[in-house]
């Protein structure tokens, strides 16, 4: 059911350690997976993807590892900054779908 | 917030008025989507479109109506809103041949009284 308010699961990290941040995914089938970051008051914004046929892919500072076996998704964010405070999301697709599900996210807070 | 722009930004509207949101994308994708976000909830698809006046419904379509005469606009419609619309509402847009890799734009926020 909804929850009334936003409780998010909360990270907190010390600036300039790392971050890791889960996601489960429940279709077995499900292909292809992106890592979105959202601001406050701002609309999701691209970090990095990638396709069940790898297990790891590296962007600047991140890192999506990918585990079909459990279903799990990680995203790794190197030498966290206060800029990177947002809420992470994570979304699937396949298995014949067209269609993006998303997960609720988890809030990435840095502590200076 | 790759070439896409949203209006109103904010909006406060009274039960039972028509709304109408824009997005207006600048990128020439053929897919555009529009969603909605709540708390306790990920973004859930309201309606999609996949070219000029083609569009389908999402998994929470119902009191939403989507129109689309152009690429670059697609627009929301709630016919009569209601309180349970009071939402951010997001638009989406993805390029051909990349259909899944989609990129937002900054939102809508609408209170419903």
């Amino acid at each position: 059911g909804e929850s009334v308010g936003l409780h998010l699961p909360t990270l907190s990290v010390q600036e300039g350690d790392n971050s890791i941040i889960n996601c489960a995914y429940s279709n077995s089938a499900s292909d292809y997976f992106i890592w979105y970051k959202q601001e406050s008051g701002k609309g999701p914004q691209f970090i990095i993807d990638i396709r069940s046929n790898m297990d790891k892919r590296q962007g600047q500072r991140v890192t999506v590892l990918l585990n079909k076996t459990v279903k799990h998704l990680s995203l790794q964010i190197a030498a966290t900054q206060p800029g990177d405070s947002a809420v992470y999301f994570c979304a699937e697709i396949g298995g014949g779908g067209n269609k993006l599900t998303f997960g609720t996210g988890t809030q990435l807070k840095v502590e200076l | 917030d790759a070439g896409i722009t949203q209006s109103p930004r904010h909006k406060v509207t009274e039960t039972g008025t028509p709304v109408t949101l824009r997005c207006h994308q600048t990128e020439n994708h053929r897919y555009m989507y529009w969603y909605r976000q709540d708390p306790g909830h990920g973004l859930r698809l309201i309606h999609y479109s996949y070219g000029v006046k083609d569009t389908d419904k999402g998994e929470v379509s119902d009191g939403y109506s989507v129109s689309r005469s152009k690429t670059e606009d697609f627009l929301l419609t709630l016919e009569s809103a209601t309180s349970s619309q009071t939402s951010v509402y997001f638009c989406a847009i993805s390029a051909q041949g990349e259909e899944e890799t989609q990129y937002f734009g900054p939102g809508t926020r609408l209170l419903v009284l």
